[in-house]
């Protein structure tokens, strides 16, 4: 069974408005921890924002923000005001394992494009 | 600051010829280390882990092999290379101690097999 469900293939948003990149993930495990990740067309895989099970806040990191929605068991990463440097495809990612070895699990991805 | 360097960046082979991608890091001891691959369009998959020198473990069978031959290098193998081992291929580190919040992936090597 799929850990992490990325739904959209692809999205598009104008410059400067914000988007939803949504992430749904299934775990039996109480602790557990998500990412997301941006690859650009080069290819290198860049993280951008984490966020633990037991965090109370949302995770925020400049125009990156995570809403956790625990119960839902939901991990969508919004973009504030998109820019065109943007344009990539962005990955959530689940930690599994949390005593001796963890790995990372990841989505699909989505396409994001950026248009001015 | 902690780096990983992954070489070559690109590499055609052809079938049936062995394969060695190499992967470093710097700045950092006893880093949990992954190799990943990710086929065209599509998400990564965990292909191998190491938690230390010389312990390798294999998350699918598959025509490749991994060593971890140092505390701070990964190498990703095949004797027989494979028109399906194509595809993009990304080393990870880790922290080994600790719930792991972020891991951090080297530049990746694209790989066709022809």
């Amino acid at each position: 069974a799929q850990k992490i469900t990325q739904t959209q293939p692809g999205m598009f948003v104008q410059e400067k408005e914000a988007v939803t990149l949504d992430c749904t993930y299934d775990t039996s495990d109480p602790s557990y921890g998500l990412f997301w990740y941006k690859q650009p067309s080069s290819g290198e895989m860049i993280f951008l924002i984490y966020q633990g099970s037991y965090d109370q806040q949302n995770a925020t990191e400049g125009r990156y923000s995570l809403n956790f929605q625990k119960a839902r068991k939901s991990a969508n990463l919004v973009i504030s005001a998109s820019q065109l440097g943007d344009s990539a495809m962005y990955f959530c990612a689940m930690r599994e394992g949390n005593t001796g070895f963890q790995k990372l699990v990841f989505g699909t991805g989505t396409r994001l494009l950026v248009s001015p | 600051s902690q780096t990983i360097h992954q070489w070559p960046a690109t590499l055609v082979q052809p079938v049936g010829s062995p394969l060695s991608l190499e992967c470093t890091v710097e700045g950092t001891s006893n880093p949990n280390l992954y190799w990943y691959r990710q086929a065209a369009g599509r998400g990564l998959q965990l292909l191998f882990y190491s938690v230390g020198i010389g312990q390798i473990s294999s998350e699918v069978p598959q025509n490749l092999s991994a060593s971890r031959p140092q505390d701070r290098q990964f190498i990703l193998s095949s004797k027989k290379l494979l028109l399906s081992d194509s595809g993009f291929y990304l080393c990870a580190w880790s922290v080994l101690t600790g719930l792991i919040t972020e891991a951090f992936f080297g530049q990746g090597t694209r790989l066709t097999v022809v």
